[in-house]
């Protein structure tokens, strides 16, 4: 079983929607959480960064982190065709270290 | 302001052969990382290099082995390649400090093993 399982889709959704992405994990040890956007070709770019349970909103983007269930989310609300990319979660034990273990990636496609 | 720039963009080898990756990091940082992402997968992490020592590894053979130079910039070198081994090598950098937030990826270096 792998640490971090994350559905790699193809997701396609329409224009305005919300979306919702999703990772689980088995690693209790694990407490911070981040969400990247990597875009085709390119190297991943942090999106969103939180610790431990509860949410974070930035703009159209909200992280969601659930402990006790080992589960994290992130929503994208008004999605844009320029939200189009592949959404990878990672996370690691404890903070300031970069061995970042990472999801498989859900690739998202948001339909005009 | 450069941002972490890697080369080549694409490499293509046989197996058995030996290859270089090179990485500068963003202007101003002093750490860098290499991750290997095969297609589909999400990156796995290879190792870390500051002050020109291998500060962590991840669970990669001695065939990847590592450099950091005086200048911050890093090499991963992989020797006698496998065909699994076809992956895109991402090096990201980021400055020593109890932050995650600081890491920044480059574009990678897409390597073919024939």
């Amino acid at each position: 079983q792998k640490e971090v399982e994350q559905d790699p889709g193809p997701l396609s959704v329409p224009e305005g929607a919300i979306v919702s992405l999703n990772c689980t994990y088995s690693n209790s040890a694990f407490q911070y959480f981040m969400w990247y956007r990597q875009y085709s070709r390119k190297g991943p770019e942090l999106l969103m960064y939180t610790y431990s349970s509860g949410n974070k909103e930035d703009g159209r983007f909200t992280a969601q982190v659930d402990k006790s269930s080992k589960y994290i989310s992130l929503f994208i609300r008004d999605s844009q065709p320029s939200d189009s990319a592949t959404y990878l979660c990672a996370m690691v034990p404890n903070f300031g270290n970069e061995k970042l273990t990472f999801g498989t990636g859900t690739r998202l496609t948001i339909i005009p | 302001d450069a941002g972490v720039t890697q080369s080549p963009t694409h490499l293509i080898k046989t197996r058995g052969q030996q290859v270089t990756l090179r990485c500068s990091p963003k202007s101003g940082h002093d750490t860098v990382s290499w991750y290997q992402q095969a297609l589909g997968q999400g990156p796995q992490f290879i190792f870390q290099y500051y002050e020109e020592e291998e500060r962590q590894r991840g669970n990669f053979p001695d065939r990847f082995s590592g450099h950091q130079f005086p200048n911050y910039s890093s090499e991963l070198n992989v020797n006698a390649l496998w065909l699994g081994d076809s992956a895109l090598y991402l090096c990201a950098s980021s400055l020593a400090g109890p932050s995650n937030e600081k890491l920044f990826f480059g574009s990678g270096t897409q390597l073919s093993v024939l």
